[in-house]
């Protein structure tokens, strides 16, 4: 069993939308939780980073949340763009890096 | 710099022929591994190298597969001989403090059609 789980598997959202994608993981303590974005036809690339003690990172109109009781992260991003159209993984680095299978958003106009 | 270096983006062969994929890691990386994405499987770690020597092949599928990191600027993975269900997006990735902030940087990928 993956011990870090995405959902939802994809979704669809009108441009200026937001939207919450979730990342459930077992790995417990770890180092740092990862998001990744990956674009088509490209390498992911750090959303965003957090360590096992912080709440919510910012960057720019992606927040990620981190719940370490019930072992949940989420990714909101804000006022979606058609540029936000991508893959989002999520990475649990307990020096051993967990990964998700993704959560692929399509932002339509 | 110009980031992680893959080489060939596209390559698109015929069962049993031999495979080879490139890469060029970031100057300064001490890290460096090679990850398969399918659609299935989702990200799959093959292999990682630390100061060019294979640290972890777990993940490597079977004797099919090769990977070697002669100097700290060139890897390669190889494929010999190759099989349809090889098919897919062999990325490359570098890291520095890999066991610390766990930052890896992709290249572009080399997607593999083996027909």
């Amino acid at each position: 069993k993956n011990q870090v789980e995405q959902s939802p598997q994809s979704l669809i959202i009108l441009e200026g939308k937001n939207c919450t994608l979730q990342c459930n993981y077992t790995v417990s303590p770890f180092s740092n939780l990862r998001w990744y974005k990956q674009d088509t036809g490209r390498g992911p690339v750090s959303l965003t980073i957090m360590t096992f003690s912080e709440n919510t990172k910012s960057n720019g109109r992606y927040t990620a949340t981190l719940d370490a009781d019930t072992k949940q992260s989420s990714l909101h991003i804000t006022a979606s763009q058609l540029s936000d159209s991508a893959s989002y993984i999520c990475v649990v680095n307990d020096y051993k890096l967990s990964f998700g299978a993704g959560t692929t958003v399509t932002v339509r106009a | 710099d110009a980031g992680v270096i893959q080489s060939p983006r596209h390559e698109v062969t015929e069962m049993g022929q031999e495979v080879t994929l490139r890469c060029k890691p970031i100057s300064g990386h001490d890290y460096l591994f090679w990850y398969r994405q399918t659609m299935m499987r989702g990200l799959e770690l093959l292999i990682y190298f630390n100061n060019n020597v294979p640290i972890d092949d777990s993940g490597m599928p079977e004797d099919r597969f090769s990977a070697k990191m002669p100097n700290a600027s060139f890897s390669t993975l190889k494929i010999q001989p190759s099989e349809p269900r090889d098919s897919a997006v062999y990325f490359c990735a570098s890291s520095f403090l890999a066991g610390n902030t766990g930052e890896l940087f992709f290249g572009e990928g080399s997607r593999l059609t083996v027909l």
